[in-house]
């Protein structure tokens, strides 16, 4: 199937730093991708939709200036988490739709990133 | 509202026992319904896929059902073995929309 990378699988920083979380399509290409946030033992909240050349949308009550996204290429969505507090510790998702696979088109989800702010 | 609500929320089974998890939804008008494994620490991985008109399908030990009429569907999972310890989460498509709803999810515990 399908395969989505994420990069870092975890990262550790600093409160008031920005933290950037990629995700890449790695065998096909994805106009649109979503950024999902995951706490503990709950399930994933969509967090935004990133469009491929142009601005994500975003969620009710998810600050846009807050998580930015950038959907640079077909393959590749990057989400940055600006001046992160402790609160923003969290696993983040993304996952990505291949268009070809026709209107039943599966995500696929990435293997995650697990931020803590410190 | 759509809604997917699934039960029990958690579960613990002995090695090699069989058990079914739940999903109830309110989603309408339906387009399909996917059962995902996600284990802890990773994404979510999807085991099968529903639309309105099947009402069985097979993955290997694991077999979902779907009664459209109810809005019911089930995921059996057969001799179970201490990897399939993960959380299973249930996820609707609406046909008018494209976002996907996700129900909250059962945390399965295999123990030996």
């Amino acid at each position: 199937g399908a395969v989505v990378s994420q990069h870092p699988s975890w990262v550790i920083c600093k409160s008031g730093t920005s933290v950037k979380i990629e995700c890449r399509s790695l065998d096909f290409q994805a106009t649109t991708m979503f950024w999902y946030r995951q706490f503990p033992k709950q399930s994933l909240m969509l967090m935004a939709t990133s469009n491929e050349g142009s601005k994500a949308t975003y969620e009710q009550g998810v600050e846009k200036d807050k998580f930015l996204i950038n959907h640079a290429s077909l393959t590749l969505s990057t989400l940055t988490v600006t001046s992160a507090h402790p609160e923003d510790s969290s696993f983040y998702i993304c996952s990505a739709r291949d268009p070809a696979s026709g209107r039943e088109a599966e995500q696929y989800f990435g293997p995650g990133t697990r931020l803590t702010v410190t | 509202k759509n809604q997917v609500e699934q039960s029990p929320q958690s579960l613990i089974i002995l090695e090699g026992k069989n058990c079914t998890l739940q999903c109830n939804y309110t989603v309408s008008p339906f387009s399909n319904l996917r059962w995902y494994k996600q284990d802890t620490g990773r994404g979510p991985v999807s085991l099968t896929i529903m639309t309105f008109s099947e009402n069985t399908k097979s993955n290997g030990r694991y077999t979902a059902t779907l009664d459209a009429d109810t809005k019911q569907s089930s995921l059996h999972i057969t001799a179970s073995q201490l990897s399939d310890s993960a959380s299973y989460i249930c996820v609707v498509r609406g046909s008018s929309a494209s976002k996907i709803i996700f129900g909250s999810g059962t945390r399965l515990s295999i123990r030996p």
